[in-house]
């Protein structure tokens, strides 16, 4: 049940973009994302929903297939604040949610 | 507003110990979650607590256990412990809703080291 993310790591020069992908075998009720940086407590990005609503972070974007059970965080102009573990959380029905085994990004100037 | 707090922050202990780690919510946040995290494993989710009652819970043993009192807090109780419950144990808090998704805020939390 727990989601599966790619790549498993990137790295980055400053004002590159890049996807991270979290792919489910569970039907989502909604997706979340966090960023989790080294030594720190993981932190809020942004929630997917059903139906498309969306509620997060104003610099990072994210998708959400529904049918597909996959989900997308884009990550434009990056910059060396972005770097660290990237965790996508999926949420079954009944409020059960798992965590993917994260994905390690780096900046570098 | 305070932000979810968790003690003790280290702990060591030993082969065949329990612990009991502790966990105050964000004011308000009636969901309390805790989790496992390791190199290898990432994040695992262990159990969620609203009004005092589990209401999910993750794949582990029977030896590891939790409870949410009344205001809220939650402890978590690991018996028995072997060398691979070494991990840090975080907790996170969210508003509880059937109806909407809500997003967690996390604690600093507990580093556990089992010898």
């Amino acid at each position: 049940q727990q989601p599966v993310q790619s790549p498993q790591a990137v790295i980055l020069r400053e004002g590159e973009d890049a996807v991270i992908n979290c792919s489910s075998s569970k039907a989502l009720y909604s997706v979340h994302w966090y960023r989790q940086k080294h030594g720190e407590a993981p932190v809020f990005l942004m929630i997917l929903l059903k139906g498309g609503e969306q509620k997060g972070h104003e610099k990072i974007s994210a998708s959400f297939n529904e049918k597909k059970q996959q989900s997308s965080l884009y990550l434009t102009a990056s910059q060396l604040s972005y770097s660290g573990t990237y965790f996508c959380g999926t949420e079954l029905a009944g409020n059960q949610f798992y965590f993917g085994t994260g994905t390690s990004l780096t900046v570098i100037p | 507003k305070a932000g979810v707090t968790q003690t003790p922050r280290y702990l060591i202990k030993t082969r065949g110990q329990q612990v009991t780690l502790s966990c105050s919510p964000i004011s308000g946040h009636r969901s309390v979650s805790w989790y496992q995290q390791t190199p290898g494993q990432g994040l695992q989710f262990l159990f969620e607590y609203f009004s005092e009652t589990q209401r999910n819970k993750g794949n582990f043993p029977g030896r590891f256990s939790g409870r949410q009192f009344s205001n809220s807090r939650s402890e978590m109780n690991v018996s028995t412990l072997e060398l691979g419950d070494s991990a840090l144990y975080l907790c996170a808090s969210r508003i509880w809703g059937t109806d909407f998704s809500y997003e967690q805020y996390f604690g600093p939390g507990t580093r556990l080291t089992v010898t």
